[in-house]
């Protein structure tokens, strides 16, 4: 059978709440972020994106951050839902091989009522 | 309408036994990757082509081998598949455009 993976990090929080989750990436070549969503048996959905000339990036209800100086991502979600509790992870593409897209690590989302 | 469609969704297959993964796209990107994804881990990339050109990852298994006869299409193969290889398997899609890439929901492969 399949092997048990690492344990996700998890985040808890109440229905209506603000979610903020992090994420370090590696590359410093890096030039093209993507937060992605996973929910149980399904591939990752795409959220948001942000290109390396921005530091800020807003979609509804989400918004994307980007310090490049310290290679933090963080994924901002206003006004919770239980629909949004999934698996989320950022990726990075670009560098010296700008077709690949690396995956962060992840973190599970619980939201409570 | 699903625009990156992997079959089967779930995949049983025997110990050692050649089993092979497939993916469809409709979106004409020219970018198709696959990765592997265990239990509670974040999707490894196990290789990727840019049109017909091959990209593999060094810490990829022999055992895996792909196929992409067209744009529209690409394979997984697995030789002789291992109990380690139970999985998710995933594929997306890319324009090489600064686009998100695309994902299928994957396929399941159970080993027995």
């Amino acid at each position: 059978g399949e092997s048990v993976g690492l344990h996700l990090p998890t985040l808890s929080v109440q229905e209506g709440d603000n979610s903020i989750i992090n994420c370090a990436y590696s590359n410093s070549a890096s030039d093209y972020f993507i937060w992605y969503k996973q929910e149980s048996g399904k591939g990752p959905q795409f959220i948001i994106d942000i290109r390396s000339n921005m530091d800020k990036r807003q979609g509804q209800r989400v918004t994307v951050l980007l310090n490049k100086t310290v290679k933090h991502l963080s994924l901002q979600i206003a006004a919770t839902q239980p629909g949004d509790s999934a698996v989320y992870f950022c990726a990075e593409i670009g560098g010296y091989n700008t077709d690949k897209l690396i995956f962060g690590t992840g973190t599970r989302l619980q939201v409570f009522p | 309408d699903a625009m990156v469609i992997q079959n089967p969704r779930y995949q049983v297959t025997q110990f050692g036994k050649p089993v092979t993964l497939s993916c469809s796209q409709t979106l004409n990107h020219n970018v198709m990757y696959w990765y592997q994804q265990k239990s509670s881990q974040a999707p490894k990339l196990l290789f990727h082509y840019y049109d017909k050109d091959f990209n593999n990852e060094a810490d990829t298994p022999d055992n895996f081998q792909s196929r992409r006869p067209n744009t529209s299409f690409c394979f997984l193969d697995i030789r002789s598949p291992g109990l380690g290889d139970a999985a998710m398997y995933l594929c997306a899609t890319w324009d090489s455009d600064n686009q998100p890439q695309h994902f299928g929901d994957g396929t399941r492969l159970s080993i027995l």
